[in-house]
């Protein structure tokens, strides 16, 4: 099993422009979640789902969007990068509530200068 | 508000000596999990132990073991025998709203530790 895949590693962005960052995984997990990390501030959540078809917000949604129109993939999208977006991505995946803990991919780098 | 509290940024310890990384939490929630991660300077996270809120032990795995006081809403991770690889960032989370469309884990700020050789 790959796990949790994300895609690009590492990525520079100009300011207003948009991307979208990939994660897929392959453990027919239903929870999916996406994470920056900044210095000092631990990991702050930004959005997750529950399952496919369902998301909410997390505690920094503003400036991301995404979708889960499969259980497998949950991309994040970046409208118009801000500086403020430099930071390290993280996507997790948990195959249930309870004990299970999340599973992480390797992260993205992500500069917007 | 704040809802893990993590009040060691940086802690050092000394080869094979215990160390305990202190963590609170606040929910309103009853039904509740607490995770503890391991982020090393490679950057990947790794999972370390976790505690259901209705768990009557505290839970262990190997040298890891957590120290779970409900009614003060504390989650303490204790290490026992350190080792140099042990020298990482360490994160306490909390998975709240389980089994509900809000089914969310949320992270504390972290504490950074050293092991001295």
């Amino acid at each position: 099993n790959a796990g949790v895949t994300q895609t690009p590693k590492f990525q520079v962005l100009k300011t207003g422009q948009s991307m979208t960052l990939q994660c897929a995984q392959d453990m027919n997990h239903e929870y999916m979640s996406w994470y920056r990390q900044d210095p000092g501030m631990g990991l702050r959540l930004i959005h997750y789902s529950v399952g496919a078809g369902i998301t909410d917000q997390g505690e920094v949604p503003n400036g991301y969007n995404v979708s889960r129109s499969t259980t497998e993939d949950f991309p994040l999208r970046l409208l118009s990068a801000a500086p403020s977006q430099t930071s390290v991505y993280f996507c997790a995946s948990s195959r249930g509530t309870g004990h299970y803990g999340y599973t992480f991919g390797s992260g993205t780098r992500l500069t917007v200068v | 508000a704040q809802k893990i509290t993590q009040t060691q940024p940086g802690m050092f310890v000394q080869e094979k000596e215990a160390v305990t990384l202190d963590c609170t939490y606040d929910t309103s929630d009853p039904s509740y999990g607490l995770f503890w991660y391991k982020q090393p300077s490679s950057g990947e996270m790794i999972f370390l132990i976790y505690q259901g809120s209705y768990d009557q032990q505290n839970a262990t795995e190997g040298r890891y073991s957590l120290n779970f006081q409900k009614a003060r809403k504390s989650a303490n991770l204790v290490i026992s025998a350190s080792q140099l690889g042990d020298s990482a960032m360490y994160f306490c989370a909390m998975r709240e709203g389980r089994g509900t469309s809000y089914d969310k884990v949320i992270f504390g700020p972290g504490t950074s530790l050293s092991v001295i050789p």
